[in-house]
This record gives structure tokens, sequence and C-alpha cells, in this order.
């Protein structure tokens, strides 16, 4: 268990649709990090929040937004979603930035499984 | 963040070491060296990290070049549970880097009986 809590964990919607995908990070984790995993596509970075801000972004289409609230859960949302946003849809938390004496290791929840049909 | 290679599939004996070769001969001095693991569908989990020392931990060990171009990670005695996806990954330490973690295809270990 690496104390990311992910819900929900698998979600069936339909095309043109919108969804919330929630993340809890582990406590006393400021940053958190989703990323997007499709069979064709492999683990893509799409978005970083630290402490409430918007922190580097990656592959993320305008379709999806993302917030990170004062209690430092996250919530990812995804909207007009097409058949090919099916994909597993992982959060990640971790203590501070890279390069402030931290190991910086990212714990990774279980993931959101999402199906568009 | 530099670039790695890694072989795509790789098997190993169960009770023999595995040894995962990467190559990130692009690498600049102040990139760390990270290995991940996903388990079929699993989140992905931390393994081990180095920046230039050899490095060993409950899990594996990573042993880095002298010129950093290269590493191999080291699961001294592998089991069936180890089957997995292992990503090497460079990653900067630069603060305003952001701390992201960019990961490639990774290498699909199979522990056979």
């Amino acid at each position: 268990d690496s104390g990311v809590t992910q819900t929900p964990k698998h979600l069936i919607t339909a095309t043109g649709q919108r969804v919330t995908l929630r993340c809890s990070p582990r406590s006393g984790d400021l940053s958190v990090y989703w990323y997007q995993q499709s069979l064709d596509q492999g683990l893509q970075f799409l978005i970083q929040y630290y402490n409430g801000e918007e922190r580097a972004k990656g592959n993320i289409l305008e379709r999806f937004s993302a917030q990170q609230f004062p209690d430092l859960h996250s919530e990812l949302n995804l909207s007009s979603l097409e058949l090919g946003d099916s994909a597993l849809y992982f959060c990640a938390s971790s203590v501070a930035l890279a390069g402030q004496g931290i190991t910086g290791e990212l714990f990774f929840g279980e993931g959101s499984r999402l199906t568009v049909l | 963040d530099a670039k790695t290679t890694q072989p795509t599939s790789m098997d190993c004996a169960e009770g023999r070491a595995a040894n995962l070769p990467c190559n990130h001969s692009t690498i600049s001095g102040n990139e760390y060296v990270y290995w991940y693991r996903q388990i079929h569908s699993q989140g992905p989990q931390y393994i081990i990290h180095g920046l230039k020392n050899n490095e060993t931990n409950e899990m594996a060990s990573l042993i880095i070049t002298e010129d950093r171009k290269s590493s191999t990670l080291i699961l001294p005695h592998a089991t069936l549970r180890d089957t997995a996806v292992y990503y090497c990954i460079v990653r900067s330490s630069i603060y305003n880097q952001g701390g992201k973690l960019i990961f490639g295809q990774g290498t699909e270990l199979s522990v056979k009986p």
C-alpha cells in the first residue's frame, strides 16, 4: 500500500460525457502528479501540482483539467470523452520537489481505469 | 531530461540474478538514475536510485558506470513475483525542473520457473 488513494477504481461512461477522478496523496506529501497509461502509449505524464499550484505540464489535452485543493487532494477532470481516452489514470505523490534534499520518490496509487464506450 | 534506452524484454530463471541494463549516454551532471517497476497494471513502484556511486537496498542493487552513461539494475535472486516491466528513468535534481518522471517503454522481465 503506497498510501496514495484513487477513486473510483473503475469507471465506465459514454462518449461525450465528463468524469472526475480523485486522488488523495500520502500524508504530508505536497506534490501530486497525474499520469495516463493506455495500451499503445505507455505511461504518459499529464500534469503536476505542488502545494496547490500547477508546477509542470505534460501531454495533457485541452479537454482535461486538474486542480489541487487546500487539503492537498487533487482532481482530474476529463470532458467531451472520446473512445481513445480509455486508459488507466494514475496519481502519484511526493514529499516535495526534487533538489530539496529529499529522495524525491514518487508513490503511485493503484489507478482509476476509465472505459469510454 | 536525458533519454534512456532499455531492451524491450528479458527472461530470467527463478533464483538467478536478473541484470537489467540501461543506456543513458546523454545524462548530465545534475541528473539521477531512477528505477521503477510496474507489475501488471498496478501503480509503478520505486526500486532504487543513484547519482554516481553504486547503491544497494533491500530490493536491488544499482551499478552506474564511471562515465555515468549506463547503469545496471540487479535483482540478486529473482522470484516469480519480480515479473514486471522495469523502467530506467533519468531525472533532474534541479529545483525548477519539477521532479516529474518521464517513463520510456521499459524492459519486460519474465522470471521463469
